[in-house]
Order: structure tokens, then C-alpha cells, then sequence
């Protein structure tokens, strides 16, 4: 089966400063990743995804995220956060289930709050 | 603007009781699923739909059961509430096929079952 950890339950970081929220990944095959925010009391928004193609993947927000198949990570970055990013940030695999239907299989979360 | 209505957006059950949840898309999405968020758990899925008139069972379908007459509708039916059901449920959905590994999340269903 595939799986995803985020190892940080929390991140603070200083407004205008770089942000990294951290996702590793254990698949069979080709990995298919994603990365989800929740803003409170909202669902959750897709910020980007990595099928193929270039490392580096860019989404919304002006985040984007790093896909490295030797360290089996696809961390979540911003140049310089703002206190608006505040929110919390799921990484997520693609799962096919036994009925052919794609899944995805998400982390438990990282809480990122960015300080002014 | 297009994407996924849910309802209620909170409800305060007694155990026991029946209870749907409701989800309606506007994508015309093929694929339908229903997860539950719970602190320190993440979002596990409970049921989903490839299609309209198919269902299948996620990692948590114990209690829970769903039926896809439609397209648009993905109605999660509680027959009998218990306490262990307090969750944050959220519908979302995917195109099938292709490009569409992304799925969309309705904004939630927050459900106390007391």
C-alpha cells in the first residue's frame, strides 16, 4: 500500500522568512504526489501535484514543492511566507483501490504558522 | 461557481439516531468519496464511488453506507449514530481518468454525536 509521513506536526516560521513543510513517501511504482491545504473551518484546497515530468513542481499561492525519488521526500516550499499561509498542510499519495478507483492516502498533517 | 455543496454544515446528534449527510457536485465528476478528519488521524476514507450506480468501501466503512443514484449526489447515511462517529466529514471528488488524480473537497460536515 502506499503511504505518506509528515514528520513535523508543527512549523513556525518568521514572516517573509523561506518555509519548508515536510512529506516523505513509501509507494510501489511510480509515485503520484499532492499537497493540500486547510485553511479553519474550511475544506481542503489542492495547492499542487507531481505525476511526471520536472522535479520541481509549481502551484498556488506561490508555493511548490520538490519531488526527490532518492530520498523519497516531496517537501512543500515558499520563497518567503506570509501570515496569510497560516493554515494547516497535508501531503498526499495517490492509492488505486481494488475496484480500479483512484484514492489518495494523506499524512496527518503539519500546522504551519508564520509569525509576524 | 462551480464545486461541492455539503449539508448540514454542523449537527448535534443523539447516539442512536439516524443521520444523512448530503453532497452535491456541479463538476460532473465521475469519482465520489466521503472521509472523515479526525485530530491526529489525518483524513481517512470511509466510502466512495467510481460512478454513478457503483460503491465501494474505504478504510473506515463500518457504519457508514452510501448510494450514487445520480451523478452529482453522494448521499453518507448513518443508521445508527454512535460516539465514536464525532468527526469532520468532508465529500470530494475527481475526474476519472487522465489528468484527474486531484480531488475536490466540499467545505464539511461537522457531526457530534452525543
Amino acid at each position: 500500500a502506499q503511504s505518506v509521513a509528515q514528520p513535523e506536526d508543527q512549523v513556525n516560521v518568521a514572516e517573509g522568512n523561506p518555509l519548508t513543510v515536510k512529506c516523505t513517501y513509501s509507494v510501489s511504482g511510480n509515485p503520484y504526489l499532492f499537497w493540500y491545504v486547510q485553511y479553519p473551518n474550511r475544506g481542503l484546497q489542492f495547492l499542487l501535484k507531481y505525476i511526471t515530468g520536472d522535479n520541481l513542481v509549481k502551484g498556488s499561492y506561490g508555493f511548490e514543492a520538490e519531488f526527490n525519488k532518492s530520498q523519497t521526500s516531496f517537501h512543500l516550499k515558499k520563497p518567503s511566507a506570509l501570515v496569510s499561509d497560516s493554515a494547516l498542510y497535508f501531503c498526499a499519495v495517490r492509492d488505486m483501490l481494488p475496484t480500479g478507483a483512484n484514492n489518495l492516502f494523506f499524512g496527518t498533517g503539519t500546522r504551519l504558522t508564520v509569525i509576524p | 461557481i462551480a464545486g461541492i455543496t455539503q449539508a448540514p454544515t454542523s449537527q448535534i446528534l443523539a447516539a442512536g439516531r439516524r443521520m444523512t449527510l448530503r453532497c452535491t457536485q456541479d463538476m460532473r465528476h465521475n469519482a465520489m468519496y466521503w472521509y472523515r478528519q479526525d485530530l491526529g488521524l489525518g483524513l481517512r476514507l470511509i466510502h466512495y464511488s467510481n460512478t454513478a450506480g457503483t460503491t465501494g468501501k474505504g478504510e473506515v466503512p463500518d457504519g457508514y453506507s452510501v448510494s450514487r443514484a445520480n451523478t452529482d449526489d453522494f448521499p453518507l447515511t448513518l443508521a445508527s449514530a454512535v460516539p465514536s462517529q464525532t468527526s469532520v466529514y468532508f465529500c470530494a471528488s475527481s475526474a476519472s481518468g487522465g489528468e484527474g488524480y486531484e480531488q475536490y473537497f466540499g467545505p464539511g460536515t461537522r457531526l457530534t454525536v452525543t
